[in-house]
């Protein structure tokens, strides 16, 4: 059974640092390109990020682009998004999410998210 | 980058009744475009892909045309339990955007 669990939410400061997690279980990880999906409370989902399942590799939203960064290490199963000069309209919960075929880049699993607020 | 968007931003409808919505993208992304259904307090569900082809397990009510710049979503008989939000999304390159969402509710 496939399953994606986030760590790290965490209520920030404007200008905070925040790194979360996303451990992955149930398929062959390194295979599957990944990404982060966001949603802002009471709005839309928002693609933040995607990354390729092996090789460098990256893709970013243009409000991300620059403060955010996905790693991966296939080792560990797990998905990461280093997030930087963080501001107000990064306050959401941030989802996990599996491609569904190789770097096609459409998701067919999720996580349940993590909450990110970030204000003073 | 390619804009994404949706129509109308919400609907309500009666049960037994078909209902459409409409995703259209700023410059053609041939069929590349996913269908999304998020209810209420869930994560979002893969419905349909390539614009048409709808994912395993999801009821032959739900189908997805489309090409270009111009696609559909449609639900022939709603049903209470697909009250919930609807998201396109293109897959096409990079950003892989998702249009702004279509709520749907039970009149």
């Amino acid at each position: 059974e496939v399953q994606l669990v986030e760590s790290g939410g965490d209520l920030v400061q404007p200008g905070g640092s925040l790194r979360l997690s996303c451990a992955a279980s149930g398929f062959s990880f390194g295979d599957y390109a990944m990404a982060w999906v966001r949603q802002a409370p009471g709005k839309g989902l928002e693609w933040v990020s995607g990354i390729i399942g092996r090789g460098p590799t990256t893709y970013y939203a243009d409000s991300v682009r620059g403060r955010f960064t996905i790693s991966r290490d296939n080792s560990e199963n797990t998905l990461y998004l280093h997030m930087n000069s963080l501001r107000a309209e990064d306050t959401a919960v941030y989802y996990c999410a599996k491609d569904w075929a190789r770097n096609k880049f459409y998701f067919d699993y999720w996580g349940q998210g993590t909450l990110v607020a970030v204000s003073s | 980058d390619i804009q994404m968007t949706q129509s109308p931003s919400s609907l309500s409808a009666s049960v037994g009744d078909r209902v459409t919505i409409t995703c259209r993208a700023s410059q053609g992304i041939t069929n590349t475009l996913a269908w999304y259904q998020q209810k209420p307090g869930k994560v979002p569900k893969l419905l349909i892909t390539a614009a048409s082809t709808l994912q395993s397990g999801v009821p032959s009510r739900f189908s997805g045309s489309g090409s270009g710049t111009e696609f559909t979503l449609t639900i022939n008989s709603l049903q209470p339990e697909d009250v919930a939000s609807y998201y396109c999304q293109k897959y096409d390159s990079a950003p892989f955007t998702f249009g702004p969402g279509t709520k749907v509710d039970i009149k």
